[in-house]
């Protein structure tokens, strides 16, 4: 399969915990997104790198969350000290750029906090 | 204001109807646009994109008002499968993508 790869696809932990999740794009594809949804909302956006850049961040994106992508490959995403409102579904996607850049999104990574 | 409206529905249509599906955007700068389905807790997946002149693909047809800044989505003959929740993105200047709070579809035997 050469689509957009997330791990875990599950993650239950406790408040307090750190967390990481990682996303393999489509090999050729050099921007990567990441987005939060919560059910009964679309994706929300959280940040975008262009190969290893990170050029966006959402506002919404507190000092707990960091997202890398050290070679413009895979990319991971932190949540330190995870709280229960970080209890969601995290979407990664990748898409070539260009005007168009339609995204693929992987199956994502639910996380639950209790 | 939200970057993208839509109407959450539900719509329920029985086999064989046609619905539509319309979404607006606040910000008359943004560049591109495109319809996704998602399946229940299935990731999105692209349906198709939107283009200025409007755009058919099999009984799917999108349509672009930029001047109303509006997007919609026709849907013919519905099928028990076209049952999904439909997600209108618009993508700004700065590639980010924004993302409606999708409309829910059930086609109906």
């Amino acid at each position: 399969d050469t689509g957009v790869s997330q791990d875990p696809r599950h993650k239950i932990t406790k408040r307090g915990q750190n967390v990481t999740f990682r996303c393999d794009p489509i090999s050729e594809h050099n921007r990567l997104y990441w987005y939060r949804q919560t059910l009964g909302q679309g994706p929300e956006f959280l940040t975008y790198f262009q190969n290893e850049a990170q050029l966006e961040k959402s506002r919404l994106l507190s000092d707990r969350f960091s997202a890398e992508r050290p070679k413009g490959s895979f990319s991971t995403l932190e949540i330190q000290r995870t709280e229960q409102g970080d209890s969601a579904m995290y979407l990664c996607a990748s898409s070539l750029g260009g005007l168009a850049g339609e995204q693929f999104f992987g199956p994502g990574t639910r996380l639950t906090v209790l | 204001r939200k970057e993208v409206e839509q109407d959450p529905g539900p719509f329920n249509v029985p086999e064989g109807a046609t619905v539509a599906f319309n979404c607006t955007y606040s910000n008359s700068a943004s560049q591109s646009f495109f319809w996704y389905r998602q399946d229940c807790r299935k990731e999105p997946k692209l349906l198709m994109s939107v283009y200025s002149s409007g755009n058919e693909d099999g009984r799917f047809t999108a349509q672009l008002n930029r001047a109303s800044q509006y997007i919609s989505l026709l849907i013919r003959d519905s099928k028990l499968s076209d049952s999904a929740t439909y997600l209108c993105v618009v993508k700004n200047t700065g590639n980010q993508f924004y993302f409606g709070t999708g409309t829910s579809l059930t086609v109906i035997p």
